[in-house]
């Protein structure tokens, strides 16, 4: 059975960091790649940002292309996001998401809640 | 990366058919057969319908199919259910290889 699960949200104050994860199991890992897609509570679906098989291509929204860091680790079939700066309008869900090309997300993890607030 | 453009509500009853409407660029939609659709119960995960335009999933119903004519793409759902109620969204390849996604469409089967 295919899981992805996102852990390392919660709440954090204007200009703070976090960084969430996303465990996954029940597919090869290393052959597809991973997004993570976040939801202000309320609104819709905004892709955030890619990261190939490999992890030697990395592509983000403009919005945190200077504030968001995208890894991964395929010997532990993880995903990461590290937020940095982070603003009031950052606030979402989370969601990790996988696809075997980068057209189109596959998997889709439940999400891990990220609140900006002070 | 301006989100793709969705009609905020469709209506349909149940046993008819509705079409929703994903209208982008040529940066997106008219450049590439890349355009995907989700849908997503409340409180869920998004769930892949449609890829590649047209292609569905195994285990999707073939009441959901997608084509695309130039700059919009459309998901028509046909002999709607109950269960079909749900918020759906577009979404395209871009040429940045970047992902956009439209503004959701909250269907309602009367």
């Amino acid at each position: 059975e295919v899981q992805l699960v996102e852990s390392g949200g919660g709440l954090v104050q204007p200009g703070g960091s976090l960084r969430v994860s996303c465990a996954a199991s029940g597919f090869t890992f290393s052959n597809f790649w991973m997004s993570w897609v976040r939801q202000a509570p309320g609104k819709g679906l905004e892709w955030v940002a890619n990261i190939n098989q490999d992890g030697s291509e990395k592509y983000f929204l403009d919005s945190v292309k200077d504030r968001f860091t995208i890894s991964r680790d395929n010997a532990k079939n993880s995903l990461f996001l590290q937020m940095s700066h982070l603003r009031a309008d950052d606030t979402a869900v989370y969601f990790c998401a996988a696809g075997p090309h980068g057209d189109y997300l596959e998997f889709w993890g439940q999400g891990s809640l990220v609140t900006v607030s002070s | 990366q301006s989100a793709l453009t969705q009609p905020a509500s469709v209506f349909g009853s149940l046993g008819q058919s509705v079409t929703i409407s994903c209208t982008g660029t040529s940066s997106d939609i008219r450049g590439y057969d890349y355009v995907s659709w989700y849908q997503q119960h409340p409180g869920k995960a998004p769930k892949v319908i449609i890829y590649d335009v047209s292609k569905r999933p195994s285990g999707v119903s073939n009441r959901f199919s997608g084509s695309k004519s130039g700059y919009t793409a459309s998901l028509t759902i046909s002999g709607l259910q109950a269960e079909d109620e749900a918020d759906y969204y577009c979404s395209s390849y871009t040429g940045s290889s970047t992902l956009v996604f439209g503004g959701g469409t909250k269907l309602t089967v009367l």
